[in-house]
């Protein structure tokens, strides 16, 4: 099955910096590449996807790129604020089957 | 719009008890998926229908547990006999159809004792 390995595990940075998470798939079928924010006692929130035929993706001060032949994606966060302090969780998925979730980052912003 | 709720947000059983965990999903979404959350990990994935018709519960980590979604909307997750490893936050995640994205409800945490 699939397996998705994610670093940081802890990501430190000082407000109004970048942060980047990388995340790596093991199942060159997987498609779909979603990232989501889950903050104490919530559920988790989906926060931007891409989808394998496509490279890069954009939403304001979040974007997520991906490479199909080394098989990772990363998501970088830029001008940090203190409201994305959270864990982000990144996950693969091909086809009609569930999710498969990275160990998550726990971001921390600094002010 | 209303979201993908979840009832009970927090469930405690004796060890041995059986629970029923609901999910209810965003109108008009015909998948629905159930996930195990541990502390400190990433959701896990358990269960998927699309409508009524349950197409992957290979996720399920024993015969205790038992998932449902009868008419195609609200869904059932069912844990018999209650053990404590079986401790997590339990989400419920729905979605227009299995290619589309996955939004969650917040979860149900059951502590098993």
């Amino acid at each position: 099955g699939e397996n998705v390995e994610q670093h940081p595990s802890t990501l430190s940075v000082q407000e109004g910096d970048s942060a980047v998470i990388k995340c790596t798939y093991s199942d060159s079928a997987s498609n779909y590449f979603p990232w989501y924010k889950q903050e104490l006692g919530k559920g988790p929130q989906l926060i931007i996807d891409i989808r394998s035929n496509v490279g890069e993706k954009k939403d304001q001060r979040i974007a997520v790129t991906l490479n199909k032949t080394a098989k990772h994606f990363s998501l970088h966060i830029t001008e940090t604020q203190p409201e994305d302090s959270a864990v982000y969780f990144c996950a693969a998925k091909r086809g009609a089957d569930g999710l498969t979730f990275g160990k998550g980052t726990h971001l921390i912003i600094q002010p | 719009g209303a979201g993908v709720s979840q009832s009970p947000r927090y469930k405690v059983a004796k060890r041995g008890q059986d629970v029923a965990l609901r999910c209810d999903p965003i109108s008009g979404h015909v998948s629905l998926f159930w996930y195990q959350q541990a502390l400190g990990q990433g959701p896990e994935f358990l269960t998927y229908f699309q409508n009524e018709a349950q197409l992957d519960k290979s996720g399920l980590p024993s015969d205790r547990f038992f998932a449902e979604r009868p008419e195609g909307s609200v869904s059932t997750l069912k844990i018999q006999r209650t053990q404590q490893e079986d401790s997590a936050v339990y989400l419920c995640a729905s979605s227009f159809g299995e290619s589309y994205e996955q939004y969650f409800g917040p979860g149900t945490r059951l502590t098993v004792t």
